[in-house]
């Protein structure tokens, strides 16, 4: 069966820097994306962004351009999400979700059918 | 700021039928497929309906979705109390800076 299990929880200070992991299994890891969003306390979901599995493109949410990073390493079907500069609302739930994209005749069809368990990253001083 | 509206909240009695609404534009609701969100508390995201109106396997068919324009709905009927969760539309947004975007979210109480 599908699963994104991610790393643990992290506590770290204004600046620094954090990086969560995604170890997927049960599905060819490059046939599909994986996307990163995040959720601050009590708050709705944000889009992070996107990597393609298969050839590393990326496509990053405006406000996180140039602070977050989006890798994988095929050769142990895990993704990776690195965020700089952290500020303390960052402090959020991160998940990765994998991405479904098929094209048809109407546009691509896109949505997210497995998700991780979630990285609680705390920033604090 | 969310770029797609839904109510922050709805109520029904168990049995009954809900509707959450979730509005957009023609960047992303009027040109792309719509899915949903269920997220019970302390629990990450599950995918309850893709691509407009499609149920993934084990998803009950109480649960439907509808798409007309720029807007969407997400359909529950029959409300269990296991059904009180906070519930996102999603879809992607063809704008200038292609991405994906999710409603504020709609909590559902089942009184």
């Amino acid at each position: 069966q599908v699963q994104l299990v991610q790393s643990g929880a992290e506590v770290k200070k204004p600046g620094a820097s954090v990086k969560v992991s995604c170890k997927a299994s049960g599905y060819t890891f490059t046939s599909y994306g994986i996307s990163w969003v995040r959720q601050a306390p009590g708050q709705g979901l944000e889009w992070m962004g996107w990597i393609s599995a298969y050839n590393g493109n990326t496509n990053y949410a405006q406000k996180l351009q140039g602070r977050v990073t989006m890798t994988t390493d095929t050769s142990t079907s895990t993704a990776y999400m690195e965020l700089r500069s952290l500020r303390s609302d960052d402090t959020a739930v991160y998940y990765c979700a994998r991405l479904v994209e098929v094209g048809t005749v109407a546009g691509n069809s896109r949505s997210y059918d497995y998700w991780g368990q979630g990285t609680l990253v705390t920033v604090s001083s | 700021q969310s770029v797609l509206t839904q109510p922050p909240s709805v109520s029904a009695a168990p049995g009954q039928k809900v509707t959450i609404s979730c509005s957009g534009s023609s960047s992303n609701i009027g040109n792309n497929y719509v899915s949903w969100y269920q997220q019970l508390p302390g629990t990450a995201p599950k995918l309850l309906i893709y691509d407009n109106n499609k149920r993934p396997s084990g998803i009950p068919d109480r649960f439907s979705g509808s798409k007309s324009g720029t807007s969407a709905t997400l359909g529950i009927t029959g409300l269990q109390t296991g059904d009180e969760a906070d519930y996102y539309c999603g879809t992607w947004d063809s704008s200038l800076s292609a991405h994906w975007v999710f409603g504020g979210g709609t909590k559902l109480t089942v009184l």
